[in-house]
Order: structure tokens, then C-alpha cells, then sequence
């Protein structure tokens, strides 16, 4: 059975910072991966979806990664900005989307 | 603008009393799925839809019913709710299967069984 870990739960980080948030899966056997931002009572915005074909993939300052034989994606975000903060999900896909618990992100001014 | 739209956005009920939570999207998505968040549990699939007319169970099922007349819309029925329904519930669409391309989630319903 699919699990997906994501370590830190919380970070707080000064602005200007670049940061990583980690997420790793146990069964590789995956279509993609997909991360979202989730703000406090709001739906979930997808920020980046990566094939299980690809390496990584880029938009504006984040970069994800994604290693399918150690089972990890990371998502990198450069230059931290205060409205960054939000929780940040990954889900790994496989006919359905199986998420981790989430990384709380606070970015102090 | 392409988005899956949920209603009511919050929702306090009693126990017992049945409900329904809509969700339609507007991107001609073939699939279409329901989540609930809670804490510590993280978002856990209840049923999904990959055409009209056709739905299957996710993870937690139990105690919720769903309906695929149309291909835009996918209504969440409680028939009737419990406390443990108490929770914030998300709708999801994707082109394909959720494990081939992008999903796309509503603002969320939070729903509060007294």
C-alpha cells in the first residue's frame, strides 16, 4: 500500500530564504506527482505536476524534483516571500492521487 | 475561467438530517472525485466518477452517495449524516485518470455535524 511522507510538518523560515520541503513515497511504481498549496480555508492550488517520465519541472521561483528509485520529490523555493506561507502538499499519483500530511510554511517578514 | 465550483461552502446540520453538497466544473473533465480532510488523517478519497453514469468507491465510503447524470456535475449526498461526517470536504476534477494528468479541487465545503 502507497504511502507518502512529508517531513518537516511545520517550518518557519526568515524571508528572503531558499527552502526545501521533502516528500517521499514508499511504492514507485507511480504515474506522477503533483504538489498544491493549500491556504488556510481554501481549496488546493496546484503548483506543479511532474511525470513520472521527467526529472523535474519549474515554474516561477519553485522547482520540483522528482526521484522515482529512492522514492522522493522535493520542492524548492527560491527566495521565500510572506505570502508563500501556506501548507504545502504533495500527492502521488497512481489511478487515484494518494497525499502526505502536508508541510506548514511560515515565511516571517 | 476553468473551475470546480462547490456549494455550500459551509454547512452546519443535525444528525440525521440529509444533504447534499454540489460540485460542477467547467473544463469537460471525464473524472471527477470527492475528499475529505481531517486533521491528522490528511485528504482520504470517498467515491470518484470516471464518465457519466459511472462512480466507484475510494477509501471511505461509507455513509456518502454520489451521482453522475451529468458530465459537469457530481453531487456528494449524506442520506443521513453522523458527527464523524464532520470534516472539510473537497471536489476534484481531471482530464484523465488522477494518476495521468492534472487535478483540479473546489474551495472546499466545511461541514459540521451537531
Amino acid at each position: 500500500k502507497q504511502e507518502v511522507t512529508q517531513i518537516p510538518a511545520a517550518l518557519s523560515v526568515p524571508e528572503g530564504e531558499n527552502l526545501v520541503l521533502n516528500c517521499s513515497f514508499t511504492d514507485s511504481a507511480i504515474y506522477n506527482l503533483q504538489w498544491f498549496r493549500q491556504d488556510p480555508g481554501k481549496g488546493l492550488t496546484s503548483l506543479l505536476l511532474i511525470q513520472s517520465s521527467q526529472r523535474e519541472q519549474t515554474s516561477g521561483r519553485l522547482n520540483a524534483s522528482l526521484d522515482k528509485s529512492s522514492g522522493r520529490s522535493t520542492l524548492y523555493i527560491a527566495a521565500s516571500q510572506p505570502g508563500d506561507s501556506a501548507t504545502y502538499l504533495c500527492a502521488v499519483g497512481e489511478g487515484k492521487l494518494i497525499f502526505g500530511q502536508g508541510t506548514e510554511l511560515s515565511v516571517k517578514p | 475561467e476553468a473551475q470546480v465550483t462547490q456549494n455550500p461552502r459551509y454547512l452546519i446540520t443535525v444528525t440525521g438530517k440529509k444533504l447534499t453538497v454540489t460540485c460542477s466544473q467547467n473544463m469537460n473533465h471525464e473524472y471527477m472525485s470527492w475528499y475529505r480532510q481531517d486533521p491528522g488523517l490528511g485528504l482520504r478519497q470517498i467515491y470518484y466518477s470516471m464518465n457519466v453514469e459511472v462512480t466507484d468507491k475510494g477509501d471511505v465510503p461509507e455513509g456518502y452517495k454520489v451521482s453522475r447524470k451529468e458530465k459537469r456535475n457530481f453531487p456528494l449526498i449524506l442520506e443521513s449524516p453522523s458527527p464523524n461526517q464532520t470534516s472539510l470536504y473537497f471536489c476534484a476534477s481531471s482530464l484523465g485518470s488522477f494518476g495521468d494528468t492534472e487535478a483540479f479541487f473546489g474551495q472546499g465545503t466545511r461541514l459540521t455535524v451537531v
